[in-house]
């Protein structure tokens, strides 16, 4: 009964593919997130939803696109990947999306661009 | 642009001894700095956090020391353990931006 769970855990794949990442959550929460971490383990906020709707989209290449088809659900999709985006993709949840609730993490998605 | 800056950037510890995780922000506006643990292989998790109308907050072992005029907060680690031997992350947040902003993190090493 994982809380955050992230599909795949490993993710290999060529430069220009495309490829999507899962993420679904039990907690009933309304907000759900996707971070990038890179090698540095530097954590950084991509996007953002709350109840389906967008409400975070910081500075990333538009070949990376958020789907969240409900509440419990947020995939990551993205196109023409490159060396770059070789990295750790953590989705997260919490209650409300207010600032002060605590974020459930999952297990992270690796990927590696070869 | 970083906003929170984290320091250092990793520590080694004998078990039983104190470890101090800085960190420092810029913007007046974050009114709400958690700090979070991150082991290998796993996701981040909620360790701490606090407000900005205290100076300190302890729970366990672990205590965040908060300097509102300094813009600096610290995680203090009693009596650490092998076990504490992880990533620390400070963050910092403030409602108008609906998100965290992360510090670089620390990687603690707690030697038995």
């Amino acid at each position: 009964d994982t809380a955050v769970s992230q599909t795949p855990k490993y993710l290999v794949t060529q430069m220009g593919n495309d490829k999507s990442i899962k993420c679904e959550q039990n907690l009933g929460h309304d907000t759900m997130y996707w971070y990038k971490q890179d090698s540095k383990k530097f954590l950084k906020i991509m996007f953002s939803y709350n109840n389906k709707e967008l409400i975070i989209n910081e500075t990333v290449p538009n070949r990376f696109s958020p789907k969240s088809p409900d509440k419990a659900h947020l995939n990551l999709h993205i196109n023409s990947l490159e060396l770059g985006d070789s990295a750790v993709y953590f989705c997260a949840s919490s209650p409300h999306g207010a600032g002060t609730d605590t974020q459930y993490f999952g297990p992270g998605t690796r990927l590696t661009v070869l | 642009q970083q906003q929170v800056k984290q320091s250092p950037q990793s520590l080694i510890v004998q078990k039983g001894g104190i470890s101090i995780i800085n960190c420092a922000y810029e913007n007046t506006a974050f009114d709400y700095f958690p700090w979070y643990q991150q082991f290998p292989g796993k996701g981040p998790a909620l360790l701490i956090a606090i407000r900005p109308d205290v100076s300190e907050k302890k729970e366990g072992r672990f205590t965040i020391s908060f300097n509102k005029s300094a813009k600096q907060f610290s995680l203090h680690i009693m009596d650490s353990q092998p076990g504490d031997s992880a990533t620390y992350f400070c963050a910092a947040y403030m409602d108008s931006s609906y998100k965290l902003i992360f510090g670089s993190g620390t990687r603690l090493l707690v030697r038995p």
